[in-house]
């Protein structure tokens, strides 16, 4: 199956700052990347996701760039905020895929 | 919409015991997947139903871990002969259908003394 690798494990910024986060997968047949963001206690909820007709997709504070050739995949979280602070995983999944392959995840700290 | 509805909420299981976790998918969704959450491993899949057949049970341990999804409005997922090790978050989600968003639920922690 996919295999989907996600760095930083651990992540602390300064509020007002820029967070980011870079997942890669392996499979050049993966073609939709969602992003899910889980509070402490709650389950993962999903965020933002592109798909691999595009390149960028924003969001309000969050930017998801996709670069098919070099089968990576990142989050940037603008003007973060102490609310941003939570576990961020990535994942990958194509047609004829069976399941969504999920990176390990990003813990975000924003430092007030 | 009342949401991926997994009971119950936190399980704690002697070691040897057997632990039997419920899923309610979200009306209509034809997809429902089963997920292990644990700090050193992350989201770890370990079943996946389309339709209620029995798509993929890759991530399922073999011998003592089992699912059915005996209807459209329900999956199981069942642990025989827990072990402590088995002491994870188990988290069921579904989706209309393998392309589409994710919805979980709010997930089972299990304990297993």
């Amino acid at each position: 199956g996919e295999q989907v690798e996600q760095l930083p494990s651990i992540l602390r910024v300064q509020e007002g700052s820029s967070a980011s986060i870079n997942c890669s997968y392996e499979d050049s047949a993966s073609n939709y990347f969602p992003w899910y963001k889980q509070e402490p206690g709650e389950n993962p909820k999903l965020i933002i996701d592109i798909r691999s007709n595009m390149e960028r997709k924003q969001i309000q504070e969050l930017i998801v760039l996709l670069d098919k050739k070099a089968k990576r995949f990142s989050l940037h979280i603008t003007d973060t905020q102490p609310g941003d602070s939570a576990m961020y995983f990535c994942a990958a999944t194509g047609t004829g895929y069976q399941n969504f392959y999920f990176g390990k995840g990003t813990s975000l700290t924003v430092i007030p | 919409n009342a949401g991926v509805i997994q009971t119950p909420r936190h399980k704690v299981t002697g070691k040897g015991q057997e632990a039997t976790l419920w899923c309610e998918p979200i009306s209509g969704h034809s997809a429902v997947f089963w997920y292990r959450q644990t700090i050193v491993q992350g989201l770890e899949f370990l079943t996946y139903f389309r339709n209620q057949a029995p798509i993929d049970d890759s991530g399922m341990p073999k011998e003592r871990f089992s699912a059915q999804m005996p209807n459209q409005s329900h999956s199981t997922l069942k642990i025989q002969s827990t072990q402590p090790q088995d002491s994870a978050v188990y988290l069921c989600a579904s989706s209309l259908d393998s392309q589409n968003t994710l919805y979980f639920g709010a997930g089972t922690r299990l304990s297993v003394l």
